[in-house]
């Protein structure tokens, strides 16, 4: 089975700074997804950020990106030029590339709370 | 936008209550979920459902059932509540065809008593 872990329980960043928020899998497959999603106090849990296991690019959405490092399999998400609007619990997952027997369901990490200083 | 609603955001129950919780998304999804988050634990899944009424155990479905009689509502039951069950409920749906993202409802906080 697969495993999703997120080493940091909480971290802190100063507003305008730049933070990486670490993430680890175990998986026996070759083809997946990892995405990272936030779940601001309010609860709504969005998507942040996904990859493809395929692609060796990075993904990068605006001042969200990731370093993907598929050996190693880590998965890391960088905040640049961080807001108050990004404290928030975030979480990694993983999912399956296949159809059917399971693979549609997501395994997340425990999380790691952000919060960011003024 | 895809919208996904749970039908309360607080609930209270007592021990051995019959509980649902009701989920309802608009965009046609095949797929859904019900998970369960608790503090420290991160999200683990309840069940999940690749369509109208096709449902799977997750990994912690003990003390829970489901429900999916139509496309857009999958209802997660709470047989008989125990205090072991006080957590954040959060449901997702997915579309089968359009990608691989999860969108996610706001979450029902159930007490139980």
């Amino acid at each position: 089975a697969q495993t999703v872990t997120q080493s940091q329980p909480e971290m802190s960043v100063q507003e305008a700074e730049t933070v990486t928020l670490s993430c680890t899998y175990d998986t026996s497959e070759s083809d997946y997804y990892l995405f990272w999603y936030k779940q601001p106090p309010s609860r709504q849990m969005i998507l942040v950020i996904r990859q493809e296991a395929y692609k060796q690019q990075n993904a990068t959405e605006n001042r969200f990106s990731v370093n993907f490092q598929k050996a190693a399999k880590s998965f890391s998400l960088k905040i640049s030029d961080s807001q108050l609007g990004d404290a928030a619990m975030y979480f990694c997952a993983y999912r399956s590339a296949g159809q059917g027997g399971g693979s549609e369901k997501l395994v997340f990490g425990k999380g790691t709370k952000l919060t960011v200083n003024p | 936008d895809v919208k996904v609603t749970q039908s309360s955001r607080y609930l209270v129950k007592r021990t051995g209550e019959k509980v649902f919780l009701e989920c309802v998304q608009d965009m046609d999804h095949e797929n859904m979920f019900w998970y369960r988050q608790d503090p420290g634990l991160g999200l683990r899944l309840i069940y999940f459902s690749y369509d109208v009424k096709m449902k799977e155990k997750g990994d912690i479905p003990e003390g829970y059932s489901v429900s999916r009689e139509k496309k857009e509502r999958f209802s997660l039951i709470l047989e008989s509540a125990s205090t072991n069950q006080t957590s954040m409920y959060l449901c997702a749906s997915r579309s089968f065809l359009r990608g691989n993202e999860q969108f996610f409802g706001p979450g029902t906080r159930l007490t139980v008593l």
